[in-house]
């Protein structure tokens, strides 16, 4: 159980163009989903937290109006990758938050490789 | 801020040895801290969970320790093999709410030759 996909798992793009990256959790409902991204030989950076009908929260850095989340569901949450540019690509990840009494356990999707031209 | 820390050099183990790889955090009071294991190109995966009033944690081959104190978990994997070969990440996590996020270490590359 607890299996996070993600679509596409590998996308090419021009610069200026906009990507949408899904992230879905396939046997369990997520009220919490995490936006993560990883540059080579880097460890992951968090980048948003995606509460299922409320706005993300962003971290210190990230733009909200250029890495766009929705979570409409609490299977689905979106991040959409506006005008995009080279220093867009990068390794993106989604996780699932799952609860275990007042502590959390995440479960990460395989991540989606972008690459902007 | 807080810093979380992991061996950056990677680590070369013989097959069969015990690998240890050391998690160190600074400004921080974690509740509880998480271990995953990443392999290239593919998402973490949750592998141990230990709370902040254990001291200890165990499953399987490997074995978790947290000290509060030090401000530091050990990660141990017994009897490894060239599979256990991946990047361990640790991630210190506070109680709930806005702390639920996870921020993950630098990451270790282990590397078990046969």
């Amino acid at each position: 159980g607890a299996v996070v996909s993600q679509h596409p798992s590998w996308v090419i793009c021009k610069s200026g163009t906009s990507v949408k990256i899904e992230c879905r959790s396939l046997d369990f409902q997520a009220t919490t989903m995490f936006w993560y991204r990883q540059f080579p030989k880097q460890s992951l950076m968090l980048m948003a937290t995606s509460n299922e009908g409320s706005k993300a929260t962003y971290e210190q850095g990230v733009e909200k109006d250029k890495f766009l989340i929705n979570h409409a569901s609490l299977t689905l949450s979106t991040l959409t990758v506006t005008s995009a540019h080279p220093e867009d690509s990068s390794f993106y990840i989604c996780s699932a938050r799952l609860a275990v009494g007042s502590y959390n356990e995440q479960f990460f999707g395989p991540g989606t490789r972008l690459t902007v031209l | 801020s807080q810093k979380i820390e992991q061996n950056s050099e990677a680590l070369n183990i013989q097959e069969g040895k015990t690998a240890t790889l050391t998690c160190n955090y600074t400004n921080y009071s974690p509740a509880y801290l998480q271990w995953y294991r990443q392999d290239p190109g593919r998402g973490p995966v949750f592998l141990l969970l230990i709370r902040e009033n254990e001291k200890e944690k165990r499953k399987e081959r490997l074995k978790v320790t947290f000290d509060t104190t030090l401000k530091q978990s050990l990660f141990h994997i017994t009897a490894s093999q060239p599979a256990d070969s991946a990047t361990y990440l640790c991630a210190p996590s506070g109680r709930g709410g806005a702390t639920n996020k996870l921020i993950f270490g630098t990451g270790t590359l282990l590397a078990v030759q046969p």
